[in-house]
């Protein structure tokens, strides 16, 4: 099975931008995917295939990839974006599916 | 609107069984992949187990290969975790999740879960 690391915390005040990066060898050849988690609640998708962006997602929330490492972004962020943000992936042969070690991210 | 209503979790002995169901509504069920998901509380996702939309492929996470399988009943839109020789460590929360497969590898709608205790 493969990893697909993020940083722990990310800390970022009101209006700001929030940056999560997400480091996995798989994601040179898969897409990344990325779901924001509030206490409580069942996770939910902000970002698809990179930077695809669901019907009902703000625009603030935005995604790139790069190599080795994908970034979800959060433009103007406001107070109802603290959660936890996982990223996901599959292996190449389609057969495993992993998710990021997930990043808090507070709202100073 | 899209629902996924897991049930089925409880308190279990170690090595015990228990059957998770996921109910769905609300899409063409059949023509979707459907995935379970564990999440130890205040730890991250897990993924466990995938399975076609017809039923004929399975795919499982490391930690459960041969203890857990996946299973579906499309007449009833409904899927199935059944989870063998349970362990301390299987403790968690369980949430059922649907797939595109034409789409991608990634999941656009979850269930509010299913708790699942591990203990003697």
């Amino acid at each position: 099975s493969y990893e697909l690391t993020q940083p722990p915390s990310v800390s970022v005040s009101p209006g700001q931008t929030a940056t999560i990066t997400c480091s996995g060898d798989a994601l040179a050849k898969q897409y990344a995917h990325w779901y924001q988690q509030k206490p409580g609640q069942a996770p939910v998708l902000v970002i698809y295939k990179d930077n695809e962006r669901p019907s009902g997602i703000p625009e603030r929330f935005s995604g790139s990839s790069s190599g080795t490492t994908v970034t979800l972004t959060i433009s103007g962020v406001q107070a109802e974006d603290e959660a936890d943000y996982y990223c996901q992936s599959s292996d190449t042969s389609f057969t495993s599916y992993v998710f990021g070690t997930g990043t808090q991210v507070t709202v100073l | 609107q899209v629902q996924l209503v897991e049930s089925g979790g409880g308190v279990v002995q170690p090595g015990r069984s228990l059957r998770l169901s996921c109910a769905a509504s609300g899409f063409n069920f059949k023509t979707y992949a459907m995935h379970w998901v564990r999440q130890v509380p205040g730890k991250g996702l897990d993924w466990v187990a995938v399975i076609w939309s017809d039923g004929t492929t399975q795919y499982y996470g490391e930690s459960v290969k041969g203890r857990f399988t996946i299973s579906r009943d499309n007449s009833e839109n409904t899927v199935f975790l059944q989870m063998e020789s349970l362990r301390a460590e299987d403790t968690a929360l369980y949430f059922c999740a649907r797939e595109d497969l034409s789409l991608g590898e990634f999941l656009d709608y979850w269930g509010q879960g299913t708790l699942v205790s591990v203990s003697s």
